[in-house]
């Protein structure tokens, strides 16, 4: 029972253009959310992440945003670059509890 | 610079065949995670340790262990690796357990023959 999904799993945009990736959750328990990108033949990294007190959280070209009612959440990439091609997870987790991964998105951006 | 180390990088074991895999980090940190990743999918996590206190997840399979002997290293042991044991084995710490963000270590890829 997936409780964190990414029903995407993959997507290719141009560079420059905007790069949209979604995620869903189940648990309305789930309170703080985070994504990590992954290159290949390295561990994930975290990118960037928000509480369930705020619906966006913005860090230079990556943006966040949090829909609680809808239990839903994307990642903005503006403008793409080459180098944002990598595989992106969404994670969600309880305070001091585990933390649940989602399958990954593989973003390829297109020069 | 401050990391999470893990050795091998890739592995290759027979069928039944015990392995381990360690971890060190040199963060500092209390927390020390495991996770199995298969191929487009989820990792999954198979043990945490915070500080020398061992959790282990409900459907981590009884084949699969873990040690801590200090704050800076674990090991996974798998006792008798099946053809399922193939995967990506990520080793992560955080400085705190929940919203604390993760750091992962390259993976090892555990080939079984």
């Amino acid at each position: 029972d997936q409780q964190v999904k990414q029903n995407s799993p993959s997507l290719s945009v141009q560079e420059g253009r905007i790069s949209i990736l979604n995620c869903d959750y189940t648990n309305s328990m789930f309170d703080y959310f985070l994504w990590y990108k992954k290159y290949p033949a390295e561990g994930p990294t975290f990118l960037i992440s928000i509480s369930s007190i705020k619906d966006k959280n913005e860090d230079g070209r990556f943006t966040v945003f949090l829909n609680k009612s809808a239990k839903h959440l994307s990642l903005h990439i503006v403008p793409s670059q080459p180098g944002d091609s990598a595989v992106y997870f969404c994670a969600a987790t309880t305070s001091y509890d585990k933390v649940i991964f989602g399958p990954g998105t593989s973003l390829s951006v297109i020069p | 610079d401050a990391m999470v180390i893990q050795n091998p990088r890739y592995q290759v074991t027979q069928f039944g065949k015990p392995v381990t895999l360690s971890c060190s980090q040199t963060l500092n940190h209390n927390v020390m995670y495991w996770y199995q990743q298969k191929s487009s999918q989820a990792p999954k996590l198979l043990f945490h340790y915070y500080d020398k206190d061992f959790n282990n997840e409900a459907d981590t399979p009884d084949n699969f262990q873990s040690r801590r002997p200090n704050t800076s290293f674990c090991f996974l042991d798998i006792r008798s690796p099946g053809l399922g044991d193939a995967a990506m084995y990520l080793c992560a710490t955080s400085r705190d357990s929940g919203s604390n963000e993760q750091f992962f270590g390259p993976g090892t890829r555990l080939t079984v023959l």
